[in-house]
């Protein structure tokens, strides 16, 4: 089944270091999410994007919807030991059907 | 309290027996689903209900099945429990509104299969 790649697979940062990843797709989506994966718990929704060229922060996390409509963008400023995880996209293809497509993640780690 | 629950939290099983993973939600969403995560491999969807008389197949269901006891309540069986089948399962809920997508995740089952 389709699923979406995401890049990198995993990055070793230092605090306070801005982090950017992304997610790719052979076919269009119509909204966009990522969602963070803490250690032991569920993934949770960080930020949904629903138009194509969209930019939308959510505190030190900025998301961007691609204009193809097949990628999206997450940056995180400044990092802090608790943005430690992995970092999935999400695409839905069709409004109102909320079966979701998820990326093969990023796992985040930070270096002391 | 959570509101997606999850039971077991961590299983270990031999091959060929019969598991039921459950999941109960207390958001009063009417749409449920089952996932595995596998490392590298992110979240495949394995079945999802929309409503209590609605179940769906997802990407990579073979092997499984689920049963919508009640709007709150869906569990995932592995009628014969097979190696591959190790991974980590999460139950998710939705509920059709303005934000569409949302999918709110229990706290995983950790299921190992010897």
């Amino acid at each position: 089944g389709q699923q979406l790649n995401q890049s990198p697979q995993s990055m070793f940062i230092q605090e306070g270091e801005d982090v950017s990843m992304n997610c790719t797709s052979s076919s269009i989506f119509n909204t966009w999410l990522w969602y963070k994966q803490d250690p032991g718990e569920g993934p949770v929704l960080l930020i949904a994007l629903y138009k194509a060229g969209e930019l939308t922060s959510n505190g030190r996390l900025t998301a961007q919807f691609g204009i193809t409509r097949k990628d999206s963008f997450l940056n995180i400023s400044a990092s802090i030991p608790s943005d430690v995880g992995i970092y999935f996209c999400a695409g839905q293809r069709n409004f109102g059907n909320e079966k979701l497509t998820f990326g093969t993640g990023t796992r985040l780690t930070i270096i002391p | 309290d959570a509101d997606v629950t999850q039971t077991p939290r961590n299983r270990i099983t031999k091959t060929g027996k019969r598991i039921m993973l459950e999941c109960s939600q207390t958001k009063g969403h009417d749409r449920m689903y089952w996932y595995r995560q596998d490392p590298g491999l992110g979240l495949r969807l394995i079945y999802y209900s929309f409503d209590v008389k609605d179940i769906n197949k997802g990407e990579i269901s073979d092997g499984y099945s689920v049963s919508r006891q009640a709007q709150a309540k869906f569990s995932l069986s592995l009628e014969s429990a097979i190696p591959n089948q190790t991974a980590l399962y999460f139950c998710a809920t939705s509920d059709p509104g303005p934000y569409v997508g949302e999918q709110f995740f229990g706290p995983g089952t950790r299921l190992t299969v010897l």
